[in-house]
């Protein structure tokens, strides 16, 4: 069965703290792995799609990147409004349907 | 562009009841899926539709129904709502499957809370 597990749980960082938050996998034939951000009682953001080992992807101060078997999402200089929970999703073998993770949680404080 | 709209945003239900919750994808999507995410949980698939049909289903009872009309809008039904039915439903759209790693976006969600 396909697992994604997310890890911290919770990370708790100063403001300007780089820090990277992982998401492991065991999946047969990755489609795709997603990063999407969620603010409380809102709907999951799309941040990132990366589709093969090796791939990075950066958008302001997130930078995603790709292994065989992991993905980390870097946070640099973060900010309190990066303060959000971070979810991981994967796509592979026959199904299109995305499996999440259990997410990060992410407090910047200022 | 329009992106993934849902209504209603809240609502409140007795147990035993039926709720119906309501979705339009994104501009250019015609794939709708959705999405049931617990507090401090993942979401959890629930199906897939695609031509106005269930394209595929996750493990969720039959109490659990819905329906895609010709513009690509999109029901999710629940009835006999228990307790544990309280939670955050997500829509999301796509392009349709067959595309390799295709994107999903999801709305704003509906919070649900069986009493």
């Amino acid at each position: 069965e396909d697992q994604v597990t997310q890890s911290p749980e919770a990370l708790r960082l100063q403001e300007g703290e780089s820090s990277s938050l992982n998401c492991s996998y065991t999946v047969s034939g990755l489609r795709g792995l997603f990063w999407y951000r969620q603010d409380p009682g809102k709907g999951p953001e799309f941040l990132f799609t990366l589709y093969s080992a090796g791939e990075e992807k950066e958008k302001e101060r997130l930078k995603a990147t790709l292994t065989k078997k992991e993905s980390f999402l870097h946070i640099t200089a973060p900010k309190p409004e990066d303060s959000a929970t971070y979810l991981c999703a994967v796509q592979a073998g026959g199904s299109y349907i995305p499996t999440f993770g259990r997410g990060t949680s992410l407090i910047v404080h200022p | 562009d329009a992106g993934v709209t849902q209504s209603p945003t809240h609502l409140i239900k007795t147990r035993g009841q039926q709720v119906t919750l309501r979705c339009s994808p994104k501009s250019g999507h015609d794939t709708v899926s959705w999405y049931q995410q617990a507090l401090g949980q993942g979401p959890q698939f629930i199906f897939q539709y695609y031509e106005e049909e269930e394209r595929q289903r996750g493990n969720f009872p039959d109490r659990f129904s819905g329906h895609q009309f010709p513009n690509y809008s999109s029901e999710l039904n629940v009835n006999a709502l228990l307790l544990g039915d309280s939670a955050l439903y997500l829509c999301a759209s796509s392009l349709p499957t067959g595309r390799s790693g295709n994107t999903i976006y999801f709305g704003e969600g509906s919070w649900l809370t069986v009493v």
